[in-house]
């Protein structure tokens, strides 16, 4: 079945630098990749998403990344903001007997330090 | 729509109880997940429905979880007998459904049932 790999675990970064989370998945039939933002004690929330038939998708300060080949994706915040702190998860989601349903990696808990 | 809703909040019981968590999905979602999130684990996908159908249930740690979705606006979760182990905070999500679509898959989450199992 599908693995999701998520790295760093833990970032910290000053307001205003850039922060970088990467995720590689196993299975190539994967063919939806989402990014959640889960405050402390809050759910998960879908922040951006990205599909097999693009390579990148910008919303604002958000961006993700898509190396189908390569089989990995990555999201990326620009001039982050002390809100932006949280844990971020990546998620792939399956194809054929398990559409829909997504396996997401471990998360990434950033820091945002004013 | 109030989005997905879980209930109890929180839950604190004892080792050996019967626990039972509860979710309604979003209106018109026919895809339903059961997920556990553990600081160790992270959060895994237990059990998921399609039309309250169970699709893939072999995230379910042990016999002691069942999962059953009678209607298309209700879901239960059940721990016989609950134990320290299965402390977490648990999440229901939904979707429009399964499949290649382009807004199929985009999954909502409850705000999450914490579990304390004493």
């Amino acid at each position: 079945g599908e693995n999701v790999e998520q790295h760093p675990s833990t970032l910290s970064v000053q307001e205003g630098d850039s922060a970088v989370i990467k995720c590689t998945y196993s299975d190539s039939a994967s063919n939806y990749f989402p990014w959640y933002k889960q405050e402390l004690g809050k759910r998960p929330q879908l922040i951006i998403d990205i599909r097999s038939n693009v390579g990148e998708k910008k919303d604002q300060r958000i961006a993700v990344t898509l190396n189908k080949t390569a089989k990995h994706f990555s999201l990326h915040i620009t001039e982050t903001q002390p809100e932006d702190s949280a844990v971020y998860f990546c998620a792939a989601s399956g194809y054929g007997g398990s559409q829909g349903n997504l396996i997401f990696g471990k998360g990434t808990k950033l820091s945002v330090k004013p | 729509d109030a989005g997905v809703i879980q209930s109890p909040r929180h839950e604190v019981t004892e080792m050996g109880q019967e626990v039972t968590l509860r979710c309604k999905p979003i209106s018109g979602h026919n895809s339903l997940f059961w997920y556990r999130q553990t600081m160790m684990r992270g959060l895994e996908l237990l059990i998921y429905f399609n039309n309250n159908v169970p699709i893939d249930d072999s995230g379910m740690p042990e016999d002691r979880f069942s999962a059953k979705m009678p209607n298309a606006s209700f879901s239960t979760l059940k721990i016989q007998p609950s134990e320290p182990r299965d402390s977490a905070v648990y999440f229901c999500a939904s979707s429009l459904g399964l499949g290649r679509g382009a807004a199929k898959n985009i999954q909502y989450f409850g705000a999450g049932t914490r579990l304390s199992v004493l």
